[in-house]
This record gives structure tokens, C-alpha cells and sequence, in this order.
């Protein structure tokens, strides 16, 4: 099975400065995707940004980008100029490639990020 | 498009009582999820589909039923809940296409069991 593992229970970073969460995953399948969800208190689960295991190119979205390391298994998250609407739960997920999703997401425990005005 | 929506948004039960939670979606998609969430954890998936008329065990299926007759609709049943029970439960759905599989989440319901 395959697990995801976020180390980091909090952050905490200044507003307009850059923070990078973490996320390890470990599997036996050589195609999959990772995703990064931001939770606000709102409950909402939001999208933040996907990677495909085939691509090597690191996906970005606007200020958020990640540091993809297949060979590692790891997964962080940059983000850069944070704001303080960045403040929330951020959930690393791992999806398996095949069977379409049909399996579902397996997600870490979460990192808490604070933004200090 | 309201996306994916769930019914209702809170709830409080008693130890043996039961209840449906429904998960609406008018995005067309063919594939929906339920999860749970509990203090400290990410989501968990209890129950999946892959089409109208299908569903399939996830992670956590132990004291819940689901039901999916119409493609827009997913139904997560506690016939006899349980204080272990108490969690956030979210609904998902997606395309199940490969390349565009994106899972969208609905508020998510908050459920007490006392």
C-alpha cells in the first residue's frame, strides 16, 4: 500500500517571504500523480497544484511550485510572496496512475502553515 | 454550476441511530468518492464509484453502505452509527480520465455521535 508522509505538523513564515513544505511518499508503482490541496478553516478543499511521475519538469502554478524527486520519493511545495489568505492546512496526496483514479488519493496528515503579518 | 454539494452540512446522532448523507454533483462525472477526516489526519477513503450502478470498498468501509442509482448522486449510509463515526466526511468527484482526472471536493459534513 502505498503510504504519504508530511513531517512537518506546522509552519510558520513571515508574509512575503518563501516557504517550502514537505512531503515523502512511498510506492511501487513507477507512474502516479501527486497533488498538493490547501484546506483554509473554511473546510474547502482546494486544489493547489498537480504532478505527473512521468514528467520531469516541475509544475508551477502562479506562486506556488514544487520540487519533485522521483528517485527520492519526494514531493515539496514552494511557496513564494506568501500571503496571508495562504494560511491553512496543505495536504500532500499520491494517486496511483492506473485504474483512472478509480482508487482514489491517499493523503498525508497535513502541515499547518501560519503566515505572520 | 454548483459543483459538488453535500447533505446536510452538520449532524448529531445517537450511538445506534442511522442516517444518509447525500453528495450531489452536475459536473457529468463519472466517478465519486467519499472520505473521512479525523483530527490530526488527512482524508481517509471509505467508499468509491465508478459509474452509475457501481461502488467499491475503499480504505475504511466497515459500518457504512453506499449507494450510487443516478449518475449525479452518491449516498453514504450508517446504519447503526458509533461514536468512531464522529468525523468530517467529504465527497469527491472526477472524470476518471487519465489525464484529467482532477478530484473536485464538496464542503464536507461535520457528524457528531454521541
Amino acid at each position: 500500500a502505498q503510504t504519504v508522509t508530511q513531517s512537518q505538523p506546522e509552519m510558520s513564515v513571515q508574509e512575503a517571504e518563501t516557504v517550502t513544505l514537505s512531503c515523502t511518499y512511498d510506492t511501487s508503482e513507477s507512474d502516479y500523480y501527486l497533488f498538493w490541496y490547501k484546506q483554509p478553516p473554511s473546510r474547502q478543499m482546494i486544489l493547489v497544484i498537480r504532478q505527473e511521475a512521468y514528467k520531469q519538469q516541475n509544475a508551477t502554478e502562479n506562486r506556488f511550485s514544487v520540487n519533485f524527486q522521483k528517485a527520492a520519493k519526494s514531493f515539496s511545495l514552494k511557496i513564494s510572496d506568501s500571503q496571508l489568505g495562504d494560511a491553512a492546512m496543505y495536504f500532500c496526496a499520491y494517486r496511483r496512475y492506473s485504474g483512472g483514479g478509480a482508487d482514489g488519493l491517499t493523503f498525508g496528515k497535513g502541515t499547518h502553515l501560519i503566515i505572520q503579518p | 454550476n454548483a459543483g459538488v454539494t453535500q447533505t446536510p452540512k452538520f449532524r448529531v446522532l445517537k450511538t445506534g441511530q442511522s442516517m444518509t448523507l447525500l453528495c450531489a454533483q452536475d459536473m457529468n462525472h463519472e466517478y465519486m468518492y467519499w472520505y473521512r477526516q479525523d483530527p490530526g489526519m488527512g482524508l481517509r477513503l471509505i467508499h468509491y464509484s465508478v459509474g452509475e450502478g457501481t461502488t467499491a470498498k475503499g480504505e475504511v468501509p466497515d459500518g457504512y453502505n453506499v449507494s450510487r442509482l443516478k449518475k449525479q448522486n452518491f449516498l453514504l449510509g450508517l446504519e447503526s452509527a458509533a461514536p468512531s463515526q464522529t468525523s468530517v466526511y467529504f465527497c469527491a468527484s472526477s472524470y476518471g480520465l487519465e489525464n484529467t482526472d482532477t478530484q473536485y471536493f464538496g464542503p464536507g459534513t461535520r457528524l457528531t455521535v454521541l
